[in-house]
């Protein structure tokens, strides 16, 4: 069974547009996160959620939004796409907000175009 | 400097020993972590240690934390081809895991 799930794997969009890339995981895990890779591997936090607390990396845009309709899911909806949002982005998710102990997804390609 | 940083590129022959390095700034990390990228695919946590211990072997794998030093080390012994990835230490915080910027691991027969 796959323990932390992302749709889609590749993403392929023009400038302007709005997407979502979805993340789901079936750990029971509290706490779940959104990192970006771009093209020299470099991996950024984004945002971290439990059913309590919402942390933003500041240096994300606004049009980046973390949804989570339950806990064992956290969508990343982006609003008017840049060039620049081309990059992998992981979902992860750890027991709790204190063990950092986490388990990520295999990534989403969004090519911006 | 980077919070968390790392050599870009390690090279080593196959059945050698690969030792990647990493140095931290925040000293009030209590997790300590090293995960593994291979081409195209997720990340995989490979081990942590927790900040109170200097030491933690599991099979091929020695992690080595100085604490002192905020320097954490990562030793593959007997190196193979499957080895062959991107390897990011990272430390834990209140809001996630902050990255190095990964050390590619070059085996050569």
């Amino acid at each position: 069974d796959t323990a932390v799930s992302q749709t889609p794997k590749y993403l392929v969009t023009q400038m302007g547009n709005d997407k979502s890339i979805k993340c789901e995981q079936n750990l029971g895990h509290d706490t779940m996160y959104w990192y970006k890779q771009d093209s020299k591997k470099f991996l950024k936090i984004m945002f971290s959620y439990n059913n309590k607390e919402l942390i933003i990396n500041e240096t994300v845009p606004n049009r980046f939004s973390p949804k989570s309709p339950d806990k064992a899911h956290l969508n990343l909806h982006i609003n008017s796409l840049e060039l620049g949002d081309s990059a992998v982005y992981f979902c992860a998710s750890s027991p709790d907000g204190q063990t950092y102990e986490q388990y990520f997804g295999p990534g989403t390609r969004l090519t911006v175009t | 400097g980077e919070d968390v940083e790392q050599s870009l590129f390690l090279s080593v022959r196959e059945g050698d020993s690969s030792v990647i390095n990493c140095t931290y700034t925040d000293s009030s990390s209590t997790y300590l972590y090293w995960y593994k990228q291979e081409p195209g695919a997720g990340l995989q946590l490979l081990t942590y240690i927790f900040s109170n211990m200097d030491m933690k072997q599991d099979q091929r794998l020695t992690v080595l934390l100085n604490k002192k030093d905020k320097h954490l080390s990562l030793r593959i012994a007997d190196t193979q081809t499957g080895d062959s990835a991107i390897y990011f230490c990272a430390r834990g915080g209140a809001d996630g895991l902050t990255f190095g910027k990964g050390t590619h691991l070059i085996i050569q027969p």
